[in-house]
């Protein structure tokens, strides 16, 4: 069992909807991050949270949006995604001294989103 | 780009064997960690080393840094069918995130 949980484990959905991705841990950490992946690449990096306020934005599309409401939760809240947004996507934490280039990440095991 | 590069992209071994896998990067770094991978899951940290560091051992992985030629390797020993995984470098240039690899896909068959 891993100890950062996401849900949905899989979601489909049409390219007017809207939909959310939870991801929670509970191992103290303060820092957390949303990760794409596509098959046989490695994960791409989309957003990182540092004592729940927005620390990094790869210059993702406003489609995505990130929230972190309290220290053990984040979400990625989704709206009018296209067909190539389809991918594995994946939420890890890491504790954060402010060097957190320095410590493990924690991931879930992912929400397959299929944009149809 | 940062992003590390790993070789082979895909190794194929019998299950007793060593798995050699390497990362190479282009910046300076300041630290570095190997992950695995398997099908359908999320990423598991293997282990990490410093930029101070050599070399670090972890129960049959091996991981080797060589400042220098920038070029990191993960040695796993008596493989088994459960090693089957995609393994990931990942370096730390900023400590702001990490830059993960394209990757090497291990194949362990019995």
């Amino acid at each position: 069992d891993t100890e950062v949980t996401q849900t949905p484990k899989h979601l489909v959905m049409g390219m007017t909807n809207k939909k959310s991705l939870k991801c929670e841990q509970h191992m103290g950490h303060r820092a957390m991050y949303w990760y794409k992946q596509k098959a046989k690449k490695p994960p791409e990096l989309m957003f990182v949270y540092s004592y729940e306020k927005l620390s990094i934005n790869e210059s993702v599309p406003s489609r995505f949006s990130p929230e972190c409401p309290n220290s053990s939760l984040l979400n990625l809240h989704l709206h009018a995604l296209q067909p190539e947004d389809s991918a594995l996507y994946l939420c890890a934490s890491s504790q954060d001294g402010g060097d957190r280039g320095r410590q493990p990440q924690h991931f879930g095991d992912g929400t397959r989103l299929s944009i149809l | 780009s940062q992003q590390g590069e790993e070789d082979p992209q895909a190794l194929s071994i019998q299950e007793g064997e060593n798995a050699t896998m390497n990362c190479s990067y282009k910046t300076s770094i300041n630290n570095l960690q190997w992950y695995r991978q398997n099908s359908g899951r999320g990423l598991v940290h293997l282990i990490l080393i410093r930029s101070n560091e050599r070399e670090k051992h972890s129960g049959r992985l091996r991981v080797t840094l060589d400042t220098s030629k920038k070029s990191s390797s993960l040695l796993i020993t008596a493989s088994r069918a459960a090693d089957t995984a995609s393994y990931f470098c990942a370096t730390d240039h900023s400590g702001y995130a990490l830059n993960f690899g394209k990757g090497t896909s291990l194949l362990v068959t019995p």
